[in-house]
């Protein structure tokens, strides 16, 4: 079955300091993956997603993300981190018969000044 | 332009009462799809439309009965609300068959049963 593992809970990082989240899927073919992020009392964005080609992806507000089959990981990174950044990102795999979204519980982002 | 909206973004109702949720997206999207965050911001599939034929149906109470008058519309029905109801409902669509399985929320509406 899919599954998406998120391993941290809570992350804090200084403002300007880079950041990664951690992502592990288990998907028996190739994955469909996405980030995406909500801030308080707001709905979800879509950061980013890989489908296929380059394994590192470009997304929205300066973040990228890395696909590694080898690892079965998708980690989310930036290198330098606002505190606008604070957020829940969610990871998220997708491509079953369904088209429906599994995702991982989240990674809740505290950035201190 | 919103691309998917739900009204209400926030309701307040007591146990036992019938409560709908609506949701339209206006991006040319044949899938639909309610999800559920509970209090630990976990989000589950509840049910996915697609062409007005629900395609998910995973194990949600039959009290919650999702209906689709159109391609772009997906509301939620809610009978007998009951405490652990309470949560966060998110209305998603994305174009099936398409490569991506990219899904676009709406904001959410914050169900609260007292």
């Amino acid at each position: 079955a899919q599954s998406v593992t998120q391993p941290d809970i809570h992350i804090t990082v200084s403002e300007g300091a880079s950041l990664e989240l951690r992502c592990n899927y288990s998907y028996g073919a190739t994955p469909y993956l996405f980030w995406y992020v909500q801030s308080p009392g707001q709905g979800l964005q879509l950061l980013l997603k890989y489908f296929s080609g380059d394994t590192l992806v470009q997304g929205i507000k300066g973040f990228e993300a890395e696909f590694k089959r080898s690892q079965s990981s998708f980690n989310l990174r930036k290198p330098s981190v606002h505190w606008s950044d604070a957020a829940e990102y969610f990871c998220a795999v997708g491509g079953g018969s369904q088209g429906n979204l599994i995702f991982g519980k989240g990674t809740k982002l505290s950035v201190k000044p | 332009d919103t691309a998917v909206s739900q009204t209400p973004k926030y309701l307040v109702t007591q146990m036992g009462n019938d409560k709908s949720i609506k949701c339209e997206q206006n991006l040319g999207h044949d899938t639909m799809y309610w999800y559920k965050q509970d209090s630990k911001k976990f989000l589950k599939i509840m049910f996915s439309y697609n062409n007005k034929e629900l395609i998910i149906n995973e194990t949600v109470p039959n009290r919650f009965s999702p209906k689709s008058p159109d391609k772009a519309h997906l509301n939620l029905h809610i009978n007998s609300l009951e405490l652990g109801d309470s949560a966060v409902y998110f209305c998603a669509s994305s174009l099936r068959g398409s490569s991506s399985y990219e899904q676009y929320f709406g904001p959410g509406t914050r169900l609260t049963v007292t």
